[in-house]
C-alpha cells in the first residue's frame, strides 16, 4: 500500500476553512484515498473517501489532484469539535488475498482556534 | 443504531499475566479489524477477520497474541504473558465490507 506524507500540525480559526493536504506521490490506479480523524481520547471516525473525482458529504469535502498524487481535505466552517489528528490513508481494493489492512501514519494534528 | 463497542475500557494488569479484549462490532458486519496504538502514535494493524474466510493476522507483533471471533460477530483479542511494551490502546473496527471502518472507543492497557 502507499504511504502518505502529511504536515504533523496545523492551526485554522473558527468559522474558517480549514485545508489539510496529503501527499500520495506513489497511489496506483485502484487505492482510494480515506480519511479519517481521531479526537483526543476516541477512536477515529471516517470522514470521507474518494477515488479520483471529489467528494463531498455532510462533514467535509475532498479534492484529489487530477494526477491523484495529493488530495486535500476541506472542512469548509471549522469548529473547536474539529480540532483532532486527521489521517490520510491510502487504501487498496483486495485483488488477491485478505490483505485490506490499511497502513495509518502520524496524521495532521489541526487545531481550531476561538 | 448500536456502533462497535469494547470492554474494558480500561485494564490494569501487572507483567506476565494473560488479558482478553472484547470487541461487539456493528450487527451486520462481515468484517472486523484490530489496532493498536501507542502513545502519540499513529494506528498499527494487527488482525483481520471477514465472514468465514481465514483471517490476516500478518500485523501479529509475536506469538503471544491471538484472536479469535466467533459466530461471525463477537471477538476476543488476547494476549498472553503481558509485557510492559504492550500497554497502549487497543482499537476494534468493523466494517460492511472490509473498506470503510467504523471504529469503537477502545480499550486502554496499562501492564505494571
Amino acid at each position: 500500500d502507499a504511504k502518505t506524507t502529511q504536515p504533523p500540525s496545523m492551526d485554522c480559526a473558527e468559522g474558517r476553512a480549514a485545508n489539510l493536504p496529503c501527499n500520495h506521490s506513489t497511489i496506483s490506479g485502484n487505492e482510494y484515498v480515506y480519511w479519517y480523524r481521531q479526537i483526543h481520547s476516541q477512536g477515529p471516525q471516517y470522514i470521507i473517501h474518494g477515488l479520483k473525482n471529489n467528494e463531498t458529504n455532510e462533514m467535509a469535502s475532498l479534492i484529489i489532484t487530477e494526477d491523484r498524487k495529493s488530495s486535500t481535505l476541506i472542512l469548509p466552517h471549522a469548529t473547536l469539535r474539529d480540532t483532532a489528528v486527521y489521517y490520510c490513508i491510502v487504501f487498496r481494493f483486495p485483488n488477491a488475498g485478505n490483505n485490506r489492512k490499511l497502513i495509518w501514519g502520524l496524521g495532521t494534528s489541526l487545531a481550531v482556534n476561538p | 443504531g448500536a456502533g462497535v463497542s469494547q470492554s474494558p475500557s480500561n485494564k490494569v494488569t501487572e507483567k506476565g499475566k494473560d488479558v482478553e479484549l472484547r470487541c461487539d462490532p456493528i450487527s451486520g458486519h462481515t468484517a472486523l479489524y484490530w489496532y493498536r496504538q501507542s502513545l502519540g502514535q499513529g494506528l498499527e494493524f494487527l488482525i483481520y477477520f471477514q465472514g468465514n474466510s481465514a483471517p490476516d493476522k500478518s500485523g501479529l507483533p509475536s506469538d503471544r497474541f491471538s484472536a479469535e471471533r466467533t459466530g461471525g460477530s463477537v471477538s476476543t483479542l488476547t494476549i498472553q504473558r503481558t509485557q510492559q511494551e504492550d500497554s497502549a490502546v487497543y482499537l476494534c473496527a468493523s466494517s460492511p465490507t472490509g473498506e470503510t471502518q467504523y471504529f469503537g472507543p477502545g480499550t486502554r492497557l496499562l501492564v505494571l
